[in-house]
């Protein structure tokens, strides 16, 4: 059963905590990239990989880290730095290079207490 | 900046009518826009794209129309059923590779 898999699907931190978020695909895609979601906002871009050991910040990066050591997976630390973590955060993945159609896991929601 | 806008923040039909989302464009060397369905609490899923080259693209109950005169793109949903009830939103790439998301409208099927 192909697809794209985050967990875990809720999160509850303490502030000053840093939490990473899983992603998994096992589409065979090179690229993966990783989306914020708030109430009322489009999917703003924190981080994209097009190839293993490599990726690029984007537009909301700050507070966040990631790693690219296999082709199947993308996780995503949210550090103590990011002022306002909770949200919603989707991971996607896509073939790569010239093909732009981008495929989302089922979401986690982070919470901060 | 680059932005991906919405006409109308919701949109409630009756089921069997056709349903007509409207999305605008800022950025003329856009080539590649998509229509994305979520469900509440889930991922977005994808609906249906389509490259600047094109002017219409369907699939099965979806349309898809590109104005690129006017940077507009629409996307029609014919005999409206309330398993169509969800946010959708377009995206579009334009210069770079990555997608620029647009807000959402909610779309509410009403028996």
């Amino acid at each position: 059963d192909g697809g794209i898999t985050q967990s875990p699907k809720y999160l509850f931190r303490k502030e000053g905590q840093n939490v990473t978020l899983s992603c998994e695909q096992n589409l065979n895609h090179d690229a993966m990239y990783w989306y914020r979601q708030d109430p009322g906002q489009g999917l703003r871009l924190i981080y994209y990989s097009q190839i293993v050991n490599d990726f690029q910040k984007g537009d909301i990066a700050e507070g966040y880290s990631v790693s690219r050591e296999k082709k199947e997976s993308f996780p995503l630390t949210v550090t103590s730095a990011q002022k306002n973590p909770t949200a919603f955060y989707l991971c996607a993945s896509s073939m790569g290079r010239g093909t732009d159609t981008q495929y989302f896991g089922p979401g986690t929601r982070l919470t901060v207490l | 900046g680059e932005s991906v806008g919405l006409h109308l923040p919701t949109l409630s039909v009756q089921e069997g009518d056709n349903s007509i989302i409207n999305c605008a464009y800022s950025n003329s060397a856009s080539d590649y826009f998509i229509w994305y369905k979520q469900e509440s609490g889930k991922g977005p899923q994808f609906i249906i794209d389509i490259r600047s080259n094109m002017d219409k693209r369907q699939g099965q109950r979806v349309t898809v129309l590109l104005n690129k005169t006017v940077k507009h793109l629409s996307l029609q949903i014919a005999a409206t059923q309330p398993g169509d009830s969800a946010v959708y939103f377009c995206a579009s790439r334009g210069g770079s590779e990555k997608l620029v998301f647009g807000k959402g409208t909610k779309l509410t099927v009403n028996p």
